[in-house]
């Protein structure tokens, strides 16, 4: 099976733009899960998608958002750009159903850069 | 929510030495452990992962301990070689009141391995 992909790979963006990241999963994988990779803050999750609706969110303000489309794919919305938003954001897919938490795999990443 | 702590925060050890990374967590309801190793420009990859109902688990040269009691659980490689060198990220996986699972992340650990 083809792994997690992730574009774009790399985007450079100005301070007060928005940005929108895609996600596409393992084939057959329901969930699709967000995490900011910073050096500061490490890894920190996002928000989760199944089946198209937010399962669960992270501790980010509003203008983080994102949707699941019904084949899966995922894309994330960074609205109103600030430079701390500086980070490689990654995905990550699991077969996941909702009685116990599955193992994840993750894409290569986009590294958003904002001047 | 959950908070894990990973040490140490660099670990170097001479090829053919063992490695041992701990983690600890503070949630009791967490109940999924996995070990990521993250190269330099690489995605994390999930290594090795264990379930609060199985203490220890092995695969190959890599180990995982859990002790739920004390609420720590610990990465053991050995026989190191230099393409173990990386970072190695914990994670524990807790509940949510909506039956799903969110992860929290330790900090990594920059293991080098010198030939």
């Amino acid at each position: 099976k083809a792994g997690v992909t992730q574009t774009p790979r790399y985007l450079i963006k100005t301070r007060g733009q928005q940005v929108t990241l895609s996600c596409s999963p393992i084939s057959g994988h329901r969930s699709v899960s967000w995490y900011q990779q910073t050096p500061g803050q490490g890894l920190q999750f996002l928000f989760e998608y199944f089946s198209e609706t937010q399962r669960n969110k992270g501790n980010f303000p509003g203008r983080f958002s994102g949707r699941q489309f019904s084949n899966s794919r995922s894309e994330m919305n960074v609205s109103t750009l600030e430079l701390g938003d500086s980070a490689l954001y990654l995905c990550a897919s699991s077969p996941t159903g909702t009685s116990a938490p599955y193992e994840q795999y993750f894409g290569p990443g986009t590294r958003l850069t904002v001047t | 929510g959950e908070n894990v702590e990973q040490h140490p925060s660099t670990l170097s050890v001479q090829e053919g030495d063992s490695a041992v990374i701990k983690c600890t967590y503070s949630d009791s309801a967490s109940n999924y452990f996995p070990w990521y190793k993250q190269e330099l420009g690489k995605r994390p990859q999930l290594i090795i992962d264990i379930r609060s109902n199985v203490g220890e688990k092995k695969d190959q040269r890599i180990a995982v301990t859990l002790n739920k009691t004390a609420k720590h659980f610990s990465l053991h490689i050995t026989e190191t070689q230099p393409e173990d060198s990386a970072v190695y990220f914990c994670a524990a996986h807790y509940p949510t009141s909506g039956g799903s699972y969110i992860p929290t992340f330790g900090r990594g650990t920059s293991l080098i391995v010198h030939p």
